[in-house]
């Protein structure tokens, strides 16, 4: 596709569910990048992932996240035992080379009842 | 670690006016960009302009240009005749590599108001 794609668009559960979050970058885009926005709130760094090296996953706020890429394909994003305050946008973003802007998704709204 | 910061979480602009936007960041690196993305309601990201640290000069797109400062690690957006429609979350961000890790670290944001 010509954009970063995310999906769902939007995803309602129930607390202590498990849900998955799914991020297609632009094709031949090396880097990968997840982010959190709470309501009215900056973007919080979850996870990077550039081409085959180890992704850098200092953001995950908890052992509860957790995020794969196969190469540089599709990436998902889990949250298990979902809280009330993981619900927020899931923001993905992808970048084609060092050192240039990352395009972004339109993200994934999470709400956790 | 590197830190964008942005305080002032509001503004207001009337229409066909200017308006500045701060910024200020906090790095040891010597190399690297900087960004302002612009945040509609419709929650999608769109870059508005991009600074790269070596080179002095401002980054000029359209009604937009940057007032960048490196010793003073400052990076401001002016917005030129101001629209309706640049209405919306602006952030700035700042992008090097870092122990092989290329985070791309955003401000807290700021919301701007363009009054008609």
């Amino acid at each position: 596709g010509a954009g970063v794609s995310q999906s769902p668009s939007n995803k309602v559960t129930e607390k202590g569910k498990d849900v998955e979050l799914r991020c297609d970058p632009i094709s031949g885009h090396t880097a990968l990048y997840w982010y959190r926005q709470r309501l009215g709130q900056g973007l919080e760094f979850l996870i990077y992932f550039q081409g085959n090296s180890a992704p850098d996953k200092s953001g995950l706020p908890s052992d509860r996240f957790s995020a794969e890429r196969t190469g540089e394909s599709v990436s998902t994003l889990t949250i298990q035992r979902t809280q009330q305050e993981d619900s927020a946008v899931y923001l993905c973003a992808s970048s084609p080379y060092l050192n240039t802007e990352a395009f972004f998704g339109q993200g994934t709204r999470l709400t956790v009842v | 670690a590197q830190t964008v910061t942005q305080s002032q979480p509001e503004m207001s602009v009337q229409e066909a006016e200017t308006v500045t936007l701060s910024c200020t960041y906090d790095t040891s690196e010597s190399d690297y960009y900087l960004f302002w993305y612009k945040q509609p309601p419709s929650r999608q990201m769109i870059l508005v302009i991009r600074q790269e640290a070596y080179k002095q000069q401002n980054a000029t797109e359209n009604r937009f240009s940057v007032n960048f400062q490196k010793a003073a690690k400052s990076f401001s957006l002016k917005i030129s005749d101001s629209q309706l429609g640049d209405a919306a979350m602006y952030f700035c961000a700042y992008r090097a590599t870092q122990g092989g890790s290329e985070k791309l670290v955003f401000g807290k944001g700021m919301k701007l108001t363009v009054n008609p």
